[in-house]
Protein backbone atom coordinates (compact mmCIF):
# COMPACT_ATOMS: atom_id res chain seq x y z
CA UNK A 1 0.00 0.00 0.00
CA UNK A 2 0.97 3.77 0.14
CA UNK A 3 3.14 5.07 2.60
CA UNK A 4 4.77 8.28 3.28
CA UNK A 5 8.13 8.92 4.53
CA UNK A 6 9.37 12.12 6.55
CA UNK A 7 12.45 13.89 7.58
CA UNK A 8 14.16 14.76 9.68
CA UNK A 9 12.62 12.05 11.99
CA UNK A 10 13.49 14.73 14.97
CA UNK A 11 14.64 17.72 15.22
CA UNK A 12 16.05 19.95 18.13
CA UNK A 13 16.18 23.33 17.61
CA UNK A 14 16.85 27.05 19.12
CA UNK A 15 14.05 29.70 19.54
CA UNK A 16 13.85 32.00 17.08
CA UNK A 17 15.00 29.66 14.27
CA UNK A 18 13.36 28.83 11.09
CA UNK A 19 12.14 24.54 10.78
CA UNK A 20 11.97 22.86 7.46
CA UNK A 21 10.56 19.17 7.33
CA UNK A 22 9.34 17.29 4.31
CA UNK A 23 7.67 15.01 3.33
CA UNK A 24 7.63 12.08 0.17
CA UNK A 25 5.70 8.86 -1.44
CA UNK A 26 6.64 6.23 -4.10
CA UNK A 27 2.74 7.21 -5.45
CA UNK A 28 1.01 10.37 -6.44
CA UNK A 29 -0.86 12.54 -4.01
CA UNK A 30 -3.19 14.85 -5.10
CA UNK A 31 -4.22 16.11 -1.43
CA UNK A 32 -2.09 16.87 1.16
CA UNK A 33 -2.38 17.71 4.60
CA UNK A 34 -0.24 19.22 7.74
CA UNK A 35 -1.03 17.86 11.43
CA UNK A 36 0.60 18.67 14.60
CA UNK A 37 0.26 16.54 17.40
CA UNK A 38 0.75 18.30 20.97
CA UNK A 39 1.21 15.82 24.16
CA UNK A 40 -1.68 14.04 25.17
CA UNK A 41 -4.06 15.12 22.39
CA UNK A 42 -5.07 14.60 18.78
CA UNK A 43 -3.58 15.91 15.68
CA UNK A 44 -4.83 19.24 14.93
CA UNK A 45 -5.14 20.34 11.31
CA UNK A 46 -2.66 23.06 10.28
CA UNK A 47 -2.33 23.13 6.52
CA UNK A 48 -4.41 21.69 3.30
CA UNK A 49 -2.80 21.43 -0.31
CA UNK A 50 -5.17 20.29 -2.94
CA UNK A 51 -3.11 21.49 -5.87
CA UNK A 52 0.36 20.55 -7.52
CA UNK A 53 2.59 23.78 -6.73
CA UNK A 54 0.20 25.21 -4.07
CA UNK A 55 2.21 27.25 -1.43
CA UNK A 56 0.01 28.00 1.45
CA UNK A 57 0.63 29.83 4.27
CA UNK A 58 -0.96 29.59 8.26
CA UNK A 59 1.00 32.45 9.86
CA UNK A 60 4.60 31.40 10.40
CA UNK A 61 3.64 28.44 8.60
CA UNK A 62 4.52 27.88 4.98
CA UNK A 63 3.36 24.52 3.50
CA UNK A 64 3.80 23.28 -0.52
CA UNK A 65 2.48 20.80 -2.70
CA UNK A 66 5.54 19.40 -4.51
CA UNK A 67 5.82 19.94 -8.22
CA UNK A 68 5.52 15.67 -8.70
CA UNK A 69 3.04 15.02 -6.40
CA UNK A 70 4.75 13.05 -4.41
CA UNK A 71 6.64 15.86 -2.04
CA UNK A 72 5.23 18.31 0.85
CA UNK A 73 6.90 20.14 2.59
CA UNK A 74 6.62 22.24 5.71
CA UNK A 75 8.42 25.33 6.88
CA UNK A 76 7.95 27.08 10.44
CA UNK A 77 9.57 30.69 10.51
CA UNK A 78 10.82 32.12 13.87
CA UNK A 79 10.18 29.25 16.00
CA UNK A 80 8.79 29.56 19.40
CA UNK A 81 8.65 27.45 22.46
CA UNK A 82 4.59 25.93 21.80
CA UNK A 83 5.69 24.93 18.32
CA UNK A 84 6.69 21.83 19.99
CA UNK A 85 4.89 18.79 19.11
CA UNK A 86 5.04 15.90 16.31
CA UNK A 87 4.42 17.53 12.86
CA UNK A 88 2.08 14.39 10.37
CA UNK A 89 1.90 14.32 7.05
CA UNK A 90 -1.04 12.82 5.42
CA UNK A 91 -2.66 12.98 2.30
CA UNK A 92 -5.94 9.90 1.11
CA UNK A 93 -5.16 6.95 -0.82
CA UNK A 94 -7.14 5.73 -3.54
CA UNK A 95 -7.43 1.82 -2.40
CA UNK A 96 -10.83 1.09 -2.14
CA UNK A 97 -11.43 2.30 1.37
CA UNK A 98 -10.69 5.78 0.17
CA UNK A 99 -9.08 6.43 3.65
CA UNK A 100 -5.91 8.75 4.73
CA UNK A 101 -2.39 7.04 5.09
CA UNK A 102 -0.15 9.27 7.74
CA UNK A 103 3.19 9.59 7.96
CA UNK A 104 5.63 8.71 11.10
CA UNK A 105 5.79 12.58 11.76
CA UNK A 106 8.97 14.41 12.84
CA UNK A 107 9.23 15.53 16.52
CA UNK A 108 10.26 19.10 17.00
CA UNK A 109 11.97 20.41 20.35
CA UNK A 110 12.60 24.03 20.52
CA UNK A 111 15.15 24.80 23.21
CA UNK A 112 14.79 28.28 25.04
CA UNK B 1 -16.07 25.73 18.04
CA UNK B 2 -17.16 22.35 16.64
CA UNK B 3 -15.07 19.49 18.21
CA UNK B 4 -15.08 15.70 17.91
CA UNK B 5 -15.60 14.01 21.09
CA UNK B 6 -14.41 10.86 22.91
CA UNK B 7 -15.09 9.09 26.44
CA UNK B 8 -13.53 8.15 27.88
CA UNK B 9 -10.36 9.89 28.12
CA UNK B 10 -8.44 6.75 29.83
CA UNK B 11 -9.20 3.79 30.55
CA UNK B 12 -6.90 1.05 32.81
CA UNK B 13 -8.47 -2.45 32.44
CA UNK B 14 -7.76 -6.07 32.27
CA UNK B 15 -6.64 -8.48 29.90
CA UNK B 16 -9.85 -10.18 28.56
CA UNK B 17 -12.66 -7.46 29.68
CA UNK B 18 -14.64 -5.50 27.08
CA UNK B 19 -13.73 -2.25 26.31
CA UNK B 20 -16.00 0.33 24.25
CA UNK B 21 -14.93 3.88 23.01
CA UNK B 22 -17.37 6.03 22.21
CA UNK B 23 -16.96 9.13 19.37
CA UNK B 24 -19.38 12.00 18.48
CA UNK B 25 -18.33 13.82 15.29
CA UNK B 26 -18.62 17.06 14.44
CA UNK B 27 -22.27 17.67 13.98
CA UNK B 28 -23.21 17.81 9.88
CA UNK B 29 -19.83 15.68 8.92
CA UNK B 30 -20.97 12.09 7.28
CA UNK B 31 -17.26 10.11 7.46
CA UNK B 32 -15.76 8.96 10.89
CA UNK B 33 -12.65 7.33 11.00
CA UNK B 34 -11.13 5.57 13.60
CA UNK B 35 -7.36 5.64 13.86
CA UNK B 36 -5.05 3.38 16.64
CA UNK B 37 -1.84 5.20 17.63
CA UNK B 38 1.16 3.71 19.01
CA UNK B 39 4.82 4.38 19.36
CA UNK B 40 5.73 1.36 16.88
CA UNK B 41 3.35 1.74 14.45
CA UNK B 42 2.34 5.77 13.94
CA UNK B 43 -1.08 6.31 13.62
CA UNK B 44 -3.10 2.98 11.58
CA UNK B 45 -6.73 3.51 10.49
CA UNK B 46 -8.85 0.96 11.88
CA UNK B 47 -12.37 1.83 10.36
CA UNK B 48 -13.77 4.41 8.26
CA UNK B 49 -17.38 4.98 8.16
CA UNK B 50 -19.92 7.26 5.61
CA UNK B 51 -23.21 8.22 6.30
CA UNK B 52 -23.21 5.44 8.83
CA UNK B 53 -22.18 2.88 6.31
CA UNK B 54 -18.79 1.15 7.65
CA UNK B 55 -16.55 1.22 3.72
CA UNK B 56 -13.13 0.16 5.14
CA UNK B 57 -12.48 -2.08 8.45
CA UNK B 58 -9.49 -3.98 6.90
CA UNK B 59 -7.28 -2.35 9.30
CA UNK B 60 -9.16 -3.84 12.45
CA UNK B 61 -8.48 -7.10 13.86
CA UNK B 62 -11.94 -8.95 12.74
CA UNK B 63 -12.06 -11.41 16.03
CA UNK B 64 -12.00 -9.01 18.68
CA UNK B 65 -12.58 -5.32 17.36
CA UNK B 66 -16.07 -3.93 16.25
CA UNK B 67 -16.96 -0.79 15.13
CA UNK B 68 -20.14 0.54 14.94
CA UNK B 69 -22.72 3.80 14.17
CA UNK B 70 -25.84 3.50 15.70
CA UNK B 71 -26.82 6.82 14.76
CA UNK B 72 -25.02 9.73 13.17
CA UNK B 73 -23.93 11.55 16.47
CA UNK B 74 -22.35 8.54 17.89
CA UNK B 75 -19.37 6.08 16.99
CA UNK B 76 -18.31 2.93 19.24
CA UNK B 77 -15.52 0.79 18.55
CA UNK B 78 -15.55 -2.34 20.57
CA UNK B 79 -12.40 -5.07 21.79
CA UNK B 80 -14.24 -8.04 22.95
CA UNK B 81 -12.15 -9.71 24.66
CA UNK B 82 -9.13 -7.02 24.73
CA UNK B 83 -5.49 -8.08 25.23
CA UNK B 84 -2.17 -6.35 26.44
CA UNK B 85 -1.02 -5.34 22.94
CA UNK B 86 -4.07 -3.09 22.49
CA UNK B 87 -2.46 -0.55 24.58
CA UNK B 88 -2.75 2.42 22.76
CA UNK B 89 -4.50 5.82 21.65
CA UNK B 90 -7.01 5.18 19.85
CA UNK B 91 -8.36 8.48 18.35
CA UNK B 92 -11.84 9.54 16.04
CA UNK B 93 -12.04 11.88 13.32
CA UNK B 94 -14.43 13.48 11.23
CA UNK B 95 -15.09 15.04 7.65
CA UNK B 96 -17.41 15.82 5.85
CA UNK B 97 -17.75 14.14 1.84
CA UNK B 98 -20.18 15.37 -0.14
CA UNK B 99 -22.76 12.68 -1.55
CA UNK B 100 -22.12 11.78 -5.59
CA UNK B 101 -18.50 12.72 -4.86
CA UNK B 102 -17.02 10.37 -7.08
CA UNK B 103 -13.11 9.03 -5.76
CA UNK B 104 -11.34 11.32 -3.18
CA UNK B 105 -11.54 11.23 0.71
CA UNK B 106 -13.03 13.58 2.45
CA UNK B 107 -10.91 16.47 2.14
CA UNK B 108 -9.97 16.83 5.38
CA UNK B 109 -10.38 14.84 9.13
CA UNK B 110 -10.67 16.42 12.18
CA UNK B 111 -9.22 14.64 14.87
CA UNK B 112 -10.82 14.52 18.94
CA UNK B 113 -8.69 14.05 21.86
CA UNK B 114 -8.28 10.23 21.95
CA UNK B 115 -8.80 7.78 24.15
CA UNK B 116 -5.92 6.01 25.75
CA UNK B 117 -6.26 2.28 26.94
CA UNK B 118 -3.79 0.50 29.08
CA UNK B 119 -4.63 -3.16 29.07
CA UNK B 120 -2.66 -5.26 31.90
Amino acid sequence: GQQLNQSPQSMFIQEGEDVSMNCTSSSIFNTWLWYKQEPGEGPVLLIALYKAGELTSNGRLTAQFGITRKDSFLNISASIPSDVGIYFCAGPTYNYGQNFVFGPGTRLSVLP
Amino acid sequence: DARVTQTPRHKVTEMGQEVTMRCQPILGHNTVFWYRQTMMQGLELLAYFRNRAPLDDSGMPKDRFSAEMPDATLATLKIQPSEPRDSAVYFCASGFLPDGTSGGAAKTQYFGPGTRLLVL
